[in-house]
This record gives C-alpha cells, structure tokens and sequence, in this order.
C-alpha cells in the first residue's frame, strides 16, 4: 500500500460548484497533512496545511483532516477556472514531506 | 531571481553517460531535497539532507546519489543514466521542521535516450 493515496481523476467541476479532493495515508503516526497545488509546467505550491482534526478554512479552501479513517479532504467553494491544476496531498513523516500522485482538477466554464 | 534555482533546466543524454543535476538556494535553508516527478506518478523523493553533513536515502535512490557541497548547494548525481530515468527532477528546501512548507525550484527536465 503506497503511503499516500488520491484518485488520478481529472475530476472536473462546474465553474462556481465545490470542487471536493480526497486523500488517504497509511502511517497513523503522522502528524502534518498539507495540499499543494501545480500548475501544468510549473512547481508546486504550498496551499493549505492541517495539524489537528477538523476542518481548517482559509478564503475560498477548507481542509478536513479525520485521523481516525486517515484521511484528509480538501474543499474548494466557489471553484474558478483558475483552480484547474493537480492537487498534491503530502504528509510529513520523520521531517520527509511524503506525496501522493496527484489529482487532476478541471473546472469547466 | 529565484530563491531556488535549478541547472540544467532542459538536459538530453544518452544511456550510460554520467548527469549531475545542480541546485542552489539563496533562503538559508538547512533542509534540501531531490524529488522526481514522472507523469501519473507524483513526487517521489530521491534523497534529503539536513545540514552540510547530514544525507539520507528517499524513495528511490537507488541509481542516483547526491553531494551537499554546502549549505546552499545539493548536488544530484545519475552515475550511469538508463532510460528510465528520464522525468522532470524538482529540488525543495525547507525552513522549518513541521510546517511542511517546501520551496521549490522550476525543474530540471532529463531526457536519457
């Protein structure tokens, strides 16, 4: 079992609907969870990271983080077309940022 | 200019020659990383460092190895490149121990034929 799981997708989304990512991980001790986000030819970017279980808001984003399924959601409100990219879910594990493979978004106009 | 920068960005090779791959960052870092990203696949770690004499195995080291000449600089080195080996290789240093926050460099894009 790869330590971080994600749907490939392309998932697509209507423009203005909740675009609504998941991830799971199999280590129960991690602690850090986080989403980046990469544009096609570009690096990746930190967007959103989560510690505790629950929800985490920031703008339009919202992480969701239930260590007791190990899993770990990422919220998009209002999704624009600008927020078409693949969407990493990383955990930290013994200070080595681990990385799932990566969902494609797509939200469509 | 960019807080971490990548040489080559673009690289073509052929099997068997030795590639070294260079990274430099101007952020203070202590922490350094070589990722590889390969379509599908994500970001696996090929190898990490901590400070000048730290170097761990990530992943999938085996076919590379790696030098951190000094605080800013971690080198990745492919002694004898094999096709698969081509994919696009990211470098990312880090400040701090548990925000997760990796900056990373624009990539270097290896193609071994």
């Amino acid at each position: 079992q790869k330590e971080v799981e994600q749907n490939s997708g392309p998932l697509s989304v209507p423009e203005g609907a909740i675009a609504s990512l998941n991830c799971t991980y199999s280590d129960r001790g991690s602690q850090s969870f986080f989403w980046y986000r990469q544009y096609s030819g570009k690096s990746p970017e930190l967007i959103m990271s989560i510690y505790s279980n629950g929800d985490k808001e920031d703008g339009r984003f919202t992480a969701q983080l239930n260590k007791a399924s190990q899993y770990v959601s990422l919220l998009i409100r209002d999704s624009q077309p600008s927020d078409s990219a693949t969407y990493l879910c990383a955990v930290n594990r013994d200070d080595k940022i681990i990385f799932g493979k990566g969902t494609r978004l797509h939200i469509l106009p | 200019d960019a807080d971490v920068t990548q040489t080559p960005r673009n690289r073509i090779t052929k099997t068997g020659k030795r590639i070294m791959l260079e990274c430099s960052q101007t952020k203070g870092h202590d922490r350094m990383y070589w990722y590889r990203q390969d379509p599908g696949l994500g970001l696996r770690l090929i190898y990490y460092s901590f400070d000048v004499k730290d170097i761990n195995k990530g992943e999938i080291s085996d076919g590379y190895s790696v030098s951190r000449q000094a605080q800013a600089k971690f080198s990745l080195s492919l002694e004898s490149a094999i096709p698969n080996q081509t994919a696009l290789y990211f470098c990312a240093t880090s400040g701090q121990v548990n925000t997760g926050e990796l900056f990373f460099g624009e990539g270097s894009r290896l193609t071994v034929l």
